[in-house]
C-alpha cells in the first residue's frame, strides 16, 4: 500500500470553530482522495471525495486538493460536538484499493 | 447510499477455534469486496481483495491459509479466521464496490473479534 500521512492529533477545537485536517500522500499518480469519519468502535463512513485540484464543498465540510504538493485537507466549519471522531484520509490506488492514513482524532469542546 | 451488512458485529472465541465473518451487499451487486483489519489507535490495513468467482488477492504479510476468503456470489463474501489466537483479536471491516458507483466503496459495520 502507498503511504498516506496524517497528524494523529488530538485536535481540540471549541464549538463553532473551524477544524483543519491535513493529509499528504506519496504516490504522485494518485487520482482519487477520500475523507472518512470514524466514531469509536464503528466502521468508517464517507464524508466526501475529491478528484480535481481546488476546493470541493459539501455542507459544513470543504475538501482541498493540491496534487502538485501531494496534499489534501479537510475543513470542518461551525464544528459541533457530534463532529468529535477520528477522520481518515484515504487515497485510491490505480487498482481501486484504498490506502488509509492513521487518522486524526478531533475533539470539539462544548 | 448502498448498504453493506456485516455479521456478526462482535464475537468472542476460544484460542484455536475458527470464526467466520460475513459481508453482504444488500441492494447492489459487488464484484469486488475488500477485507480490512484495524488494531486500536491504528488505521485500516487492507488484508485482501475478494473477487466474485475467483481467488482472493492477499496483501503482503497476510497468511492466506489462516484468513480464508470466499466470494461465492455477487452479494456475499466471507472471511474465516482459522485457528484463531489472541493476537488475531482486532476489528475486521469489509467494504464493497457497487458496479454503478465505481468511485467509492461502502463499508460494513465491522466485526470486533476477541480471542481468549
Amino acid at each position: 500500500q502507498k503511504e498516506v500521512e496524517q497528524n494523529s492529533g488530538p485536535l481540540s477545537v471549541p464549538e463553532g470553530a473551524i477544524a483543519s485536517l491535513n493529509c499528504t500522500y506519496s504516490d504522485r499518480g494518485s487520482q482519487s482522495f477520500f475523507w472518512y469519519r470514524q466514531y469509536s468502535g464503528k466502521s468508517p463512513e464517507l464524508i466526501m471525495f475529491i478528484y480535481s485540484n481546488g476546493d470541493k464543498e459539501d455542507g459544513r465540510f470543504t475538501a482541498q486538493l493540491n496534487k502538485a504538493s501531494q496534499y489534501v485537507s479537510l475543513l470542518i466549519r461551525d464544528s459541533q460536538p457530534s463532529d468529535s471522531a477520528t477522520y481518515l484520509c484515504a487515497v485510491k490506488e490505480n487498482d481501486y484499493k484504498l490506502s488509509f492514513g492513521a487518522g486524526t482524532t478531533v475533539t470539539v469542546r462544548a | 447510499g448502498a448498504v453493506v451488512s456485516q455479521h456478526p458485529s462482535w464475537v468472542i472465541c476460544k484460542s484455536g477455534t475458527s470464526v467466520k465473518i460475513e459481508c453482504r451487499s444488500l441492494d447492489f451487486q459487488a464484484t469486488t469486496m475488500f477485507w480490512y483489519r484495524q488494531f486500536p489507535k491504528q488505521s485500516l490495513m487492507l488484508m485482501a481483495t475478494s473477487n466474485e468467482g475467483s481467488k482472493a488477492t492477499y496483501e503482503q504479510g497476510v497468511e492466506k491459509d489462516k484468513f480464508l476468503i470466499n466470494h461465492a456470489s455477487l452479494t456475499l463474501s466471507t472471511l474465516t479466521v482459522t485457528s484463531a489466537h489472541p493476537e488475531d483479536s482486532s476489528f475486521y471491516i469489509c467494504s464493497a464496490r457497487d458496479l454503478g458507483h465505481l468511485t467509492e466503496a461502502f463499508f460494513g459495520q465491522g466485526t470486533r473479534l476477541t480471542v481468549v
